[in-house]
């Protein structure tokens, strides 16, 4: 089946440092992939939508020039968090589309930031 | 906008039995994807079952199934012989096109021996 890679799964990082979330498709091209945040024990929240070869489209609230999304190639979307604080530490999931059939989105594991 | 509405912030239910959550949605959109995802503590989002909105019939997975009622815009799912390994967190999605989805806050599904 499609598959989703996240890197990195854990990462620890001191604030005002810069860090970089990768998100590929490994077995299928997804012109679309989501960025979403979770915080503990609470729900999905949708940050952006990268579209391959065009600027990400972010929801309201989401800061762009803290949040960077590229979406350089079919296979693999980047988020990079910029000048990083502890308010930033939390659980970020990417999903892309074109995987398992049509209008089904397959998740990778995560990411889990730590801001010191 | 698309809101999607668990009411149910935890559950339990013995193991074999069966266990239904709730789901409901507001939307003005006649073409749509419902979705439950399933997520463990290893976090990783594990598509349950999925219905598409112009279909009366209810979708089933082995022992999960939906009650889809698409006037009420009602979407819950039925677990069926509930295994211990069911215990998770349970998110109901909606999705309009193309690929826009939105997540309800969970229910936490505990599966007691």
């Amino acid at each position: 089946g499609a598959v989703v890679s996240q890197h990195p799964s854990r990462v620890i990082c001191k604030s005002g440092t810069s860090v970089k979330i990768e998100c590929r498709s490994l077995d299928f091209q997804a012109t679309t992939m989501f960025w979403y945040r979770q915080f503990p024990k609470k729900s999905l929240m949708l940050m952006a939508t990268s579209n391959e070869g065009s600027k990400a489209t972010y929801e309201q609230g989401v800061e762009k020039d803290k949040f960077l999304i590229n979406h350089a190639s079919l296979t693999l979307s980047t988020l990079t968090v910029t000048s990083a604080h502890p308010e930033d530490s939390s659980f970020y999931i990417c999903s892309a589309s074109g995987g398992s059939g049509a209008n089904v989105l397959t998740f990778g594991a995560g990411s889990r930031l730590t801001v010191l | 906008a698309q809101t999607v509405t668990q009411s149910q912030p935890e559950m339990s239910v013995q193991e074999a039995e069966t266990v239904t959550l709730s789901c409901t949605y507001d939307t003005s959109e006649n073409n749509y994807y419902l979705f439950w995802y399933k997520q463990p503590p290893s976090r990783q989002m594990i598509l349950v079952i999925r219905q598409e909105a112009y279909k009366q019939q209810n979708a089933t997975e082995n022992r999960f199934s939906v009650n889809f009622q698409k006037a009420a815009k009602s979407f819950s799912l039925k677990i069926s012989d509930s295994q211990l390994g069911d215990t998770a967190m349970y998110f109901c999605a909606f999705m309009s096109l193309p690929h826009d989805m939105r997540f309800g806050a969970g229910t936490r599904l505990t599966v007691k021996p």
